[in-house]
């Protein structure tokens, strides 16, 4: 099975700041994996997929790349609406999820 | 507008089982797969299989294989998962979510989700 490893596990971030997170895949999955936003209580929620696209309705804010093994979602300037936790996806060979990012205030 | 409205909390002793439905609306039902995804309470999501409503074909991860059955009723779009032999670890909630476009894995509609929870 593919592992996909997410660092860091949690980030303490403000207002503003530019946000990075990093999923690595235990071998090549293309560009087949996906990023969620899951908020407690609720279910995630599709923001990137395809590595690099936009899911709509989703904010400009947020952007994906990589390719291969290693990507990162990236949110340019953190709202207090992103304050969340971040999983990534691959769908290369069925559908397995990274551990999670919580994103929290600094 | 894309809905997936799943059937209510369960509470169940260890060794049963539980199945949980997830009715679908807004879209034509049998041309996206629906997946099946768990979360353990306080813990991260864990894929759990998938059905093509389009025939019933299913495919199932590793780990519940055995276990875990998914089927659908195209009569009334809705999709099941049950699962058997309950433990402790099987306590979360479960949701259906559809793939975004057609027959792809990246899930782009969730259910409200259920919770099971498995005790004596």
């Amino acid at each position: 099975d593919i592992q996909l490893t997410q660092s860091p596990s949690t980030l303490s971030a403000s207002v503003g700041d530019r946000v990075t997170i990093t999923c690595r895949a235990s071998q090549s999955i293309s560009s087949w994996l996906a990023w969620y936003q899951q908020k407690p209580g609720k279910a995630p929620k599709l923001l990137i997929y395809k590595a690099s696209s936009l899911e709509s309705g989703v904010p400009s804010r947020f952007s994906g790349s990589g390719s291969g093994t290693e990507f990162t979602l990236t949110i340019s300037s953190l709202q207090p609406d992103d304050f969340a936790t971040y999983y990534c996806q691959q769908y290369n060979t069925i559908g397995t999820f990274g551990q999670g990012t919580k994103v929290e205030i600094k | 507008q894309v809905q997936l409205v799943q059937s209510g909390a369960e509470l169940k002793k260890p060794g049963a089982s539980v199945k949980v439905s997830c009715k679908a609306s807004g879209y034509t039902f049998t041309n996206y797969y629906m997946h099946w995804v768990r979360q353990a309470p306080g813990q991260g999501l864990e894929w759990m299989g998938i059905i093509n409503p389009n025939g019933g074909i299913t495919s199932y991860a590793q780990k519940l294989q055995g276990r875990v059955t998914m089927t659908r009723d195209t009569s009334t779009s809705t999709v099941y998962m049950e699962l058997s032999s309950l433990t402790s670890e099987d306590t979360a909630f479960y949701y259906c979510a559809r793939g975004r476009s057609g027959y792809t894995y990246d899930l782009g509609y969730w259910g409200q989700g259920t919770l099971v929870t498995v005790s004596s």
